[in-house]
């Protein structure tokens, strides 16, 4: 079994859509809790960096957490074209090295 | 907010060459810095964590003599990719982790193709 776990899709909505992406994990020591954003031939990008249970909102997006059930997602409204792109979880114990997800590759169409 | 330049953002070289691929944390101090290697639709794969001064911690299969990684200074690590061969051609990143800064922030990668 992954130490985390996401589903690669692709993932296909369109424009204005709510997006639900979202990884589960299997060691609860992980303690920051991140969502990147990758373009194609592009470094990753901060999206949301979160360390608590709950919600964080930031302009579109909002990341989950539930350490409970060993579950995050983010969510994206008013979905863009421009959010094309490959979203990747990573999760983290302490400042040790992030272990990600496998990406979803998200496709808004006009 | 915290930016990882890298450099070169693409290069190209003959088999048996080395090249260098250079990442800066401009505005903090990068304690920890990884650097990551990433084949076509796939996620990232961690080759070495460093910490300044010391030396790097690699992965297991990541071959320390060929992938050598040099973090001399809290805002400079390099990734010197030794006698490459085609094999090694693939999208090179590196993050850094410092002090004060949520999350991690990884560079623009560099593309390396060996022919």
């Amino acid at each position: 079994q992954k130490e985390v776990e996401q589903d690669p899709g692709p993932l296909s909505v369109p424009e204005g859509a709510i997006v639900s992406l979202n990884c589960t994990y299997s060691n609860s020591a992980f303690q920051y809790f991140m969502w990147y954003r990758q373009y194609s031939r592009k470094g990753p990008e901060l999206l949301m960096y979160t360390y608590s249970s709950g919600n964080k909102e930031d302009g579109r997006f909002t990341a989950q957490v539930d350490k409970s059930s060993k579950y995050i997602s983010l969510f994206i409204r008013d979905s863009q074209p421009s959010d094309s792109a490959t979203y990747l979880c990573a999760l983290a114990q302490g400042a040790q090295k992030l272990v990600f997800g496998q990406g979803t590759r998200l496709t808004i169409n006009p | 907010g915290a930016v990882v330049s890298q450099h070169p953002s693409w290069v190209i070289c003959k088999s048996g060459t080395s090249v260098k691929i250079e990442c800066r944390s401009l505005d903090f101090q990068a304690t920890t810095m990884f650097w990551y290697r990433q084949f076509p639709k796939q996620s990232l794969m961690l080759m070495a964590t460093s910490n300044e001064g010391s030396k790097a911690t690699y992965e297991q299969g990541v071959e320390k003599d060929k992938f050598l990684i040099n973090h001399a200074s809290l805002t400079l690590s390099t990734l010197t990719v030794t006698s490459a061969h085609p094999e090694d051609s693939s999208f090179y990143i590196c993050s850094a982790e410092g002090t004060d800064v949520g999350g991690y922030t990884f560079g623009s990668g560099t593309r390396l193709t060996v022919v």
